[in-house]
């Protein structure tokens, strides 16, 4: 059975330092691999999608890669700002029908 | 572009009553849909599934069901509410075509007194 899991659970740094989020699970066999943002109260907005063909997916501050055989993937928030402030969850596609299997999140606050 | 919707945002109800949250998707077709539940302090765990209309698979035994009366509408229901039913209920929806993104809507905060 698939496990996903994030840490830390919490994490807070300062205005303008980089983000590392990093994201792990037990089975490599995924068809790909999502990270989201949630607000508090809020519902998920994608951020990025990484094929399980691809290394690596950038978007504007953000990067993430995938290393599948090792079960792992990074998120990367460069020059982070009190605005990304949030929870941001990965999750794994595990099967044909695009079942998702979450990890529990890691929680960031950035003080300005 | 496509949207998503949930309704209502927010729901106190009291143990043993009925239960229906409506979920519907604008600008796509023939979507495959999801029910997920978050509860406080745990990660989304995925309840139901939906590939059309009236077709239903359901991941964990529950006092919940799932209807797909339409292609871009989707439904949850109970008809008693248990306590154990609280939490913050997500829909979402995506293509299983490569690099497709699932998408969710905003949620309904789900309160049982």
């Amino acid at each position: 059975k698939q496990e996903v899991t994030q840490i830390p659970a919490a994490l807070s740094v300062p205005e303008g330092e980089n983000l590392v989020l990093n994201c792990s699970f037990t089975d490599s066999a995924i068809y790909n691999l999502q990270w989201f943002r949630q607000d508090p109260g809020k519902g998920l907005t994608s951020l990025l999608l990484i094929q399980s063909s691809q290394r690596e997916q950038t978007s504007g501050r953000l990067n993430a890669s995938l290393d599948k055989s090792s079960g792992r993937s990074t998120l990367y928030i460069a020059a982070s700002q009190p605005g990304d402030s949030a929870t941001y969850l990965c999750a794994v596609r595990t099967d044909s029908w695009g079942k998702l299997q979450f990890g529990a999140g890691t929680q960031v606050v950035v003080t300005p | 572009s496509q949207t998503i919707h949930q309704w209502p945002a927010t729901l106190v109800q009291p143990v043993g009553s009925p239960l229906s949250l409506e979920c519907t998707v604008e600008g796509t077709s023939n979507p495959n849909l999801y029910w997920y539940r978050q509860a406080a302090g745990r990660g989304l765990q995925l309840l139901f599934y939906s590939v059309g209309i009236g077709q239903i698979s359901s991941e964990v035994p529950q006092n919940l069901s799932a209807s797909r009366p339409q292609d871009r509408q989707f439904i949850l229901s109970s008809k008693k509410l248990l306590l154990s039913d609280s939490g913050f209920y997500l829909c979402a929806w995506s293509h299983l075509r490569e690099g497709q993104p699932q998408h969710f809507g905003d949620g309904t905060r789900l309160s049982i007194l």
